[in-house]
């Protein structure tokens, strides 16, 4: 299994300001990815987090708006930028080892509310 | 999209099995089926896979059709701590073994309560 641990667990930001989250994993671990759970919706891939390159977003994300770092193999960050209220939503990472059959773990998230 | 379609809700009694449907007619091939669950305010849990034999752990069992078109995810005992929404999702193994990439695609997944 992997412990990850984010940060912050939760804030409230005003509208226009930006938020940068912490996922640190307690062991080295090839596959990173950002998730957005917004209120009562299941989980949205944001982009994959690539060690030492630029991360891989999904249909509708970019990286104006969700910039990424991945500097080692144990440590992501998600920056939610130029922040709005439909920006409110848990903000969750999430990690696998990239070996065949494996399973992800996933942080508690990071619960985020925009005013 | 999801590849997957899964009941919205299910109540199950404490204590009692509970059984959790899910359809997935054009699952290919090399796809395994992954189950999650995420209590409420919590990230998103492991709980079992399996590509086309039925699965056992310490947490529940996995039951896939012969012909993989849909399986069933079972709680033998469930407990009011089973209390959670279901996701029942189907993936392509690791890039480096024949696969895809692999992302976890969450459909709406199932919300099971379990009731005293």
């Amino acid at each position: 299994s992997a412990v990850i641990s984010q940060k912050p667990s939760r804030d409230i930001c005003q509208r226009g300001t930006s938020l940068t989250i912490q996922c640190q994993v307690d062991s080295q671990v090839t596959m990173m990815f950002w998730y957005r759970q917004q209120p009562g919706q299941s989980l949205t891939l944001i982009a994959t987090a690539n060690q030492g390159s630029e991360a891989t977003y999904e249909s509708g994300f970019v990286i104006d708006k969700f910039p990424i770092s991945r500097p080692n193999l144990t440590f992501s960050t998600l920056t939610v930028s130029n922040m709005s209220p439909e920006d409110s939503s848990i903000y969750l990472c999430s990690v696998e080892r990239g070996e065949f059959n494996t399973e992800a773990f996933f942080g508690q998230g990071t619960r985020l509310t925009v005013v | 999209d999801a590849k997957t379609t899964q009941p919205t809700s299910m109540d199950c009694a404490e204590g009692r099995a509970a059984n959790l449907p899910c359809n997935h007619s054009t699952i290919s091939g090399n796809e395994y089926v992954y189950w999650y669950r995420q209590i409420h305010s919590q990230g998103p849990q492991y709980i079992i896979h399996g590509l086309k034999n039925n699965e056992t752990n310490e947490m529940a069992s996995l039951i896939i059709t012969e012909d993989r078109k849909s399986s069933t995810l079972i709680l033998p005992h469930a407990t009011l701590r089973d209390t959670a929404v279901y996701y029942c999702i189907v993936r392509a193994p690791h890039i480096n073994y024949g696969g895809s990439q692999g992302n976890l695609i969450f459909g709406k997944g199932t919300k099971l309560s379990v009731k005293p």
